[in-house]
């Protein structure tokens, strides 16, 4: 089966544009997740989504927001773009919440 | 609040040594833990999966323990190389929140050295 796949790669915004991400799972997978990975916050939960659903949010702004078609495919958008949201997003996907998490490559998100 | 710690923040190593990695966890009350690797700039590459019930997994060069009570997790990597050199991460499922919610550590950045 193919991996996780993230689109794009590596982008670069200026402060007070929005933006999009996209995922899309590994193929059976209804679960999505999504993280932020900073230097100096780790890797931080921004929310997950099961079968169309938010299942569970992270401690985020407004400004982060997401969504899951019904093929299962993610995206989340970061709107009114900030410096300090300059950071690797990375995509998850299992079959059930018990079961191993694969990540995707990322996508660097990067704010000027 | 679950918060994870590994220990330590880096580690060097010359090739061919066993080695051990750590993570505790302040919440006893898991569904699971797993262990991921990852390089610079990548994303992570899940390594273990272990149940709460479970005591261990292996696979391959790599051995997890879970000792839930305690709060502790390690990975132990027998004859590393220098192609091991990474970041290790471990992350818990918890008991009370539904989904597959990971709380990271901030992880061990480990170089082997030929």
């Amino acid at each position: 089966k193919a991996g996780v796949t993230q689109t794009p790669r590596y982008l670069i915004k200026t402060r007070g544009q929005q933006v999009t991400l996209s995922c899309s799972p590994i193929s059976g997978h209804r679960s999505v997740s999504w993280y932020q990975q900073t230097p100096g916050q780790g890797l931080q939960f921004l929310f997950e989504y099961f079968s169309e659903t938010q299942r569970n949010k992270g401690n985020f702004p407004g400004r982060f927001s997401g969504r899951q078609f019904s093929n299962s495919r993610s995206e989340m958008n970061v709107s009114t773009l900030e410096l300090g949201d300059s950071a690797l997003y990375l995509c998850a996907s299992n079959e059930e919440a018990w079961d191993t998490q694969y990540f995707g490559p990322g996508t660097r998100l990067t704010v000027l | 609040k679950q918060e994870v710690t590994q220990i330590p923040a880096a580690l060097s190593v010359p090739e061919g040594e066993n080695l051990v990695l750590n993570c505790s966890f302040t919440d006893s009350a898991i569904y699971n833990l797993q262990w991921f690797r990852q390089d610079p700039g990548k994303g992570l590459t899940s390594l273990l999966l272990i149940q709460s019930s479970q005591r261990e997994q292996t696979s391959g060069r790599l051995n997890a323990s879970l000792d839930k009570s305690s709060g502790r997790s390690t990975l132990y990597i027998a004859a590393s190389q220098p192609g091991d050199s990474a970041t290790y991460l471990c992350a818990v499922r918890n008991r009370e929140t539904s989904g597959s919610r990971l709380t990271f550590g901030e992880g061990t950045q480990l170089t082997v050295n030929p």
